[in-house]
């Protein structure tokens, strides 16, 4: 699916525990996105990495870590999950030749339920 | 901030007949990306308008950027049962940082054969 990577397709959490969601890219872009989205809501970005190494906050950062290690890989993580936090959450790349303005291409999701 | 409203939220029309969805920004934008979702899917991209009043067609689909940058229109003609989905404007207001992409908040297209 476009280059990406991103698992677990489904998850189920209880308030309070703690999972990382992967995404992994294989076009060697240097940009990676996670979003979140509910309905009514449309995407909303919770982090951003232009390149290895960097990230920025987006618009709902709050109770979400990432980690860039390389170019191939980021990962969103929830501490200490809460029911707010269910929600379908979705990887994307993007780079290239004039990345600026370059498409995003996502991953098929993952579907997080906090009880 | 950057203030983005798509409208409608939702759509349903009969199979045949036309669509359009409206994408709205506060500020003026530097370029507007049309994405689809099919139900249950991930968004795939559509097309991508830099220029002002820039239009753009795909078959049955056209584009339209305003000519102050500020919003953009997706239109279907004759709609298709394959056109099922929703819709979404993502937008890199001008002077941002070129990482941050904002998405419209959707419209749900239904169309009844």
């Amino acid at each position: 699916n476009a280059g990406v990577t991103q698992t677990p397709k489904f998850q189920v959490l209880k308030t309070g525990q703690s999972m990382t969601l992967q995404c992994a890219q294989d076009m060697n872009h240097n940009s990676m996105y996670w979003y979140r989205q509910d309905p009514g809501m449309g995407l909303r970005l919770i982090y951003y990495s232009a390149s290895e190494g960097t990230t920025d906050k987006g618009e709902v950062p709050n109770g979400y870590n990432v980690s860039r290690l390389n170019k191939r890989e980021f990962s969103l993580r929830l501490e200490s999950a809460a029911p707010s936090q269910t929600s379908v959450y979705f990887c994307a790349h993007r780079g290239g030749l004039g990345s600026y303005n370059s498409p995003l291409h996502f991953g098929n999701g993952t579907r997080l339920t906090v009880t | 901030g950057q203030q983005v409203m798509q409208i409608p939220q939702y759509q349903h029309v009969q199979e045949g007949e036309d669509f359009t969805t409206y994408c709205n920004s506060s500020t003026t934008l530097s370029n507007i990306q049309w994405y689809k979702q099919r139900p249950g899917g991930h968004p795939v991209f559509l097309i991508q308008l830099v220029k002002s009043g820039e239009v753009k067609k795909q078959k049955r689909l056209t584009f339209q950027f305003g000519e102050a940058k500020k919003n953009s229109s997706l239109h279907i003609t004759a709609t298709q049962t394959t056109d099922v989905g929703t819709y979404f404007c993502a937008l890199k207001p001008g002077g941002t940082s070129y990482g941050k992409l904002t998405f419209g908040q959707g419209t749900i297209l239904t169309v009844h054969p």
